[in-house]
């Protein structure tokens, strides 16, 4: 059974477009949900981990701008801005029983190719 | 920061042969997990072992908390196993896994 749905699976960005991404939890006994990005042939990086409905956090890193926000109990959103032209984003979200010690759990994950 | 070392970077197999790959971190870890990375980016937990040893099927995790390690062992290697494998230790008080660069498997018939 899946976990995690994330839709779409890739999306090409037109320069200067902003992207938003959704996840979508099947199951509620795992609420501590977590964003994580990937640059091509790099490492997968955390971003944020959002457990109730109306956290929001907001991170820039080089290449990007990232606003994550958990809208309800099985929904999180990550919205990318302002990616440097030319590069390949994975970004993928997490689901988790507890705040630490348990098996997380990943969604397929979107791939983003900045135009 | 927690660092992560996995090694070898990449391993080349001939199918049925044993695969044995490392993972060394820079901080005490609660949790420890590892993952298959498809070439497609999706990542399936395999094992989550933050000490001592766990068997699942034909692949073995061994790790040492006091030396910050940990091991992977794959059996009896088959093609579909090929892929990237990624060590990822959480510190406790958090949900942050951080990712080692991976061991990349090749397995040929």
């Amino acid at each position: 059974v899946t976990l995690l749905e994330q839709n779409p699976r890739w999306r090409l960005v037109p320069r200067g477009q902003a992207v938003n991404l959704r996840c979508i939890l099947k199951n509620s006994q795992y609420p501590w949900m977590s964003w994580y990005q990937q640059d091509l042939q790099k490492q997968l990086q955390w971003l944020f981990t959002l457990r109730s409905p109306g956290d929001k956090e907001v991170k820039s890193l080089p290449g990007a701008d990232y606003l994550a926000t958990r809208v309800t109990d099985t929904e999180l959103r990550l919205q990318v801005a302002n990616m440097s032209q030319g590069r390949t984003l994975y970004c993928t979200c997490s689901a988790e029983q507890g705040a630490n010690q348990d098996t997380q759990y990943f969604g397929p994950g979107t791939r983003l190719l900045v135009l | 920061g927690q660092q992560v070392q996995q090694s070898p970077s990449s391993l080349v197999l001939q199918e049925g042969e044993n695969a044995e790959l490392q993972c060394n971190f820079s901080s005490t870890a609660t949790q420890l997990q590892w993952f298959y990375q498809s070439p497609g980016g999706s990542l399936v937990s395999l094992l989550s072992n933050p000490s001592g040893t766990k068997h699942t099927g034909r692949l073995t995790s061994t790790t040492v908390t006091k030396e910050r390690r940990s091991s992977l062992h794959i059996s009896s290697s088959q093609t579909t196993d090929s892929g990237t494998y990624l060590c990822a230790p959480s510190t406790g008080g958090n949900n942050k896994l951080t990712f080692g660069q991976g061991t990349v498997l090749s397995v040929i018939p």
